[in-house]
C-alpha cells in the first residue's frame, strides 16, 4: 500500500529538548515536504526536499532543520522546541503529476 | 504575497441539502489550485487540482470549478461521511510550496 508514515504521532516534551520526527515514504516520490497546521493559520510550509541531499526553506523554516539522505526518508529536527513550535504537522510526497500525498500527522506539544 | 481565503468556516447542512464551498485567492499567476478533504486526525486527503478558468470535475457528490479569482466546491445531495474540513491551496508558478486557506468545516446531518 502507498504511504507516507511519521513517528511518533503524538509527542509532549519540554523547552529545549531536542527532537526528532520521522517521515517515510515507500511511493519513490522525489518531492518530499513538512508543513504545520494552526488554527486560523492553515498549513503552511517548514522546508521542502526535491531530492536526496537537496533541501531549502519553506514559508516558516525557523526552528526547524532537516534532512535528506535517503529519497525514502525525510526526518524533521527541532534542535531547541519552544512552546510556539506546538503544532500540527505534516509529511507530504508529491508525484509527478503534482498530486500530494499527507502523512496522518504528528501533534507535538511543548511544555 | 499569495492569499487563499475560504468562506464559511463551517457550513451545517441536512443530508441532501445540496450547497457550494467558495475559495478566493489571490496569486502572481496560478500554476494550479488544489481542494483537499481532511478527516479530524487525519492527513488532508488529495480530490481535485484545477489549473485554468474554466476547468470543472467532478468526483462522486463534488464538483470543483474555477475562475480567475475563485473555486467553487459544489456538494449535490450530501451525505453524512462527506461531513469534513475542506481544504483549498494554490500554487504559483516557479514555486512547488502550495499556499493553503484555513478550511471549511462542513457537518451533514441525517
Amino acid at each position: 500500500e502507498a504511504q507516507v508514515t511519521q513517528n511518533p504521532r503524538y509527542l509532549i516534551t519540554v523547552t529545549g529538548k531536542k527532537l526528532t520526527v520521522t517521515c517515510s515514504q515507500n511511493m519513490n516520490h522525489e518531492y518530499m515536504s513538512w508543513y504545520r497546521q494552526d488554527p486560523g493559520l492553515g498549513l503552511r510550509q517548514i522546508y521542502y526536499s526535491m531530492n536526496v541531499e537537496v533541501t531549502d526553506k519553506g514559508d516558516v523554516p525557523e526552528g526547524y532543520k532537516v534532512s535528506r539522505k535517503e529519497k525514502r526518508n525525510f526526518p524533521l529536527i527541532l534542535e531547541s522546541p519552544s512552546p510556539n513550535q506546538t503544532s500540527l504537522y505534516f509529511c507530504a510526497t508529491t508525484d509527478v503529476y503534482n498530486e500530494q500525498f499527507f502523512g496522518p500527522g504528528t501533534r507535538l506539544t511543548v511544555l | 504575497e499569495d492569499q487563499v481565503t475560504q468562506s464559511p468556516e463551517a457550513l451545517r447542512l441536512q443530508e441532501g441539502e445540496s450547497s457550494s464551498l467558495n475559495c478566493s485567492y489571490t496569486v502572481s499567476g496560478l500554476r494550479g489550485l488544489f481542494w483537499y478533504r481532511q478527516d479530524p486526525g487525519k492527513g488532508p486527503e488529495f480530490l481535485f487540482t484545477l489549473y485554468s478558468a474554466g476547468e470543472e470535475k467532478e468526483k462522486e457528490r463534488l464538483k470543483a470549478t474555477l475562475t480567475k479569482k475563485e473555486s467553487f466546491l459544489h456538494i449535490t445531495a450530501p451525505k453524512p461521511e462527506d461531513s469534513a474540513t475542506y481544504l483549498c491551496a494554490v500554487q504559483a508558478p516557479g514555486r512547488r510550496a502550495l499556499t493553503f486557506g484555513s478550511g471549511t468545516r462542513l457537518q451533514v446531518q441525517p
